[in-house]
């Protein structure tokens, strides 16, 4: 059964840092990983995806896959207070995906 | 814009009643899910219908059934609710299994 564990728990960060916040899962095998964005009281909001080793970079976020050390990462340039929610990692396998419990971001002014 | 519509929001009920939550989306989207998600923030599927075929049933208690009637609406039924029942449920679809998935608001359960 895939693993997927977040770090760190939380984060806080002045506004125009960057975030910086990681993932690892324990199935080199897993077919993509996902990052999601979930505000209090609403639904994940899908972000940005990765399927290949290496980086994917839109507008603010970057997120680099290594699958060699089971690992990805997703970094927010600039991070702005509208930022700030808990970001969940979702990485797939046999289309069933399995999410980590979370890095809550706090991005203050 | 929501595209994956969830009701009730909110639910309060006691132990041992039958409680029924439904979804819609208007995405035209071939495949739905349904999530559990504990006070802890931990997200777990639950269940996965693509084209009105149950593809994933993860190992969740009997009380629990899931009701597709067509590709857009799957509905989740709980038989008898426990207090361990008590969290967030949340509806997703998606264009194939491999796509992004898109989140309705999520139904909060509390069991009493």
């Amino acid at each position: 059964q895939e693993k997927v564990q977040q770090s760190p728990e939380s984060l806080i960060v002045p506004e125009g840092a960057m975030s910086s916040l990681n993932c690892t899962f324990s199935n080199s095998a897993s077919q993509s990983i996902w990052w999601y964005q979930q505000h209090p009281g609403k639904g994940p909001e899908a972000l940005i995806s990765i399927f290949s080793n290496g980086n994917k970079k839109e507008g603010r976020l970057t997120v680099y896959l290594n699958r060699a050390s089971l690992h990805v990462s997703l970094h927010i340039r600039d991070s702005q207070p509208s930022d700030s929610a808990v970001y969940l990692c979702a990485v797939r396998g046999n289309y069933k995906p399995t999410f980590g419990k979370g890095t809550s971001l706090v991005v203050h002014p | 814009e929501t595209a994956v519509f969830q009701t009730p929001n909110y639910h309060v009920t006691q132990v041992g009643n039958e409680v029924s939550f439904n979804c819609k989306q208007t995405l035209g989207h071939d495949t739905m899910y349904w999530y559990k998600q504990d006070s802890k923030k931990l997200l777990k599927i639950m269940f996965s219908y693509n084209n009105k075929q149950l593809i994933v049933n993860e190992t969740v208690p009997r009380r629990f059934s899931p009701q597709s009637s067509d590709k857009a609406h799957l509905n989740l039924r709980i038989k008898s609710v426990e207090p361990e029942d008590s969290a967030v449920y949340l509806c997703a679809s998606s264009f194939d299994r491999a796509d992004t998935q898109y989140f309705g608001p999520g139904t909060r359960l509390l069991v009493l």
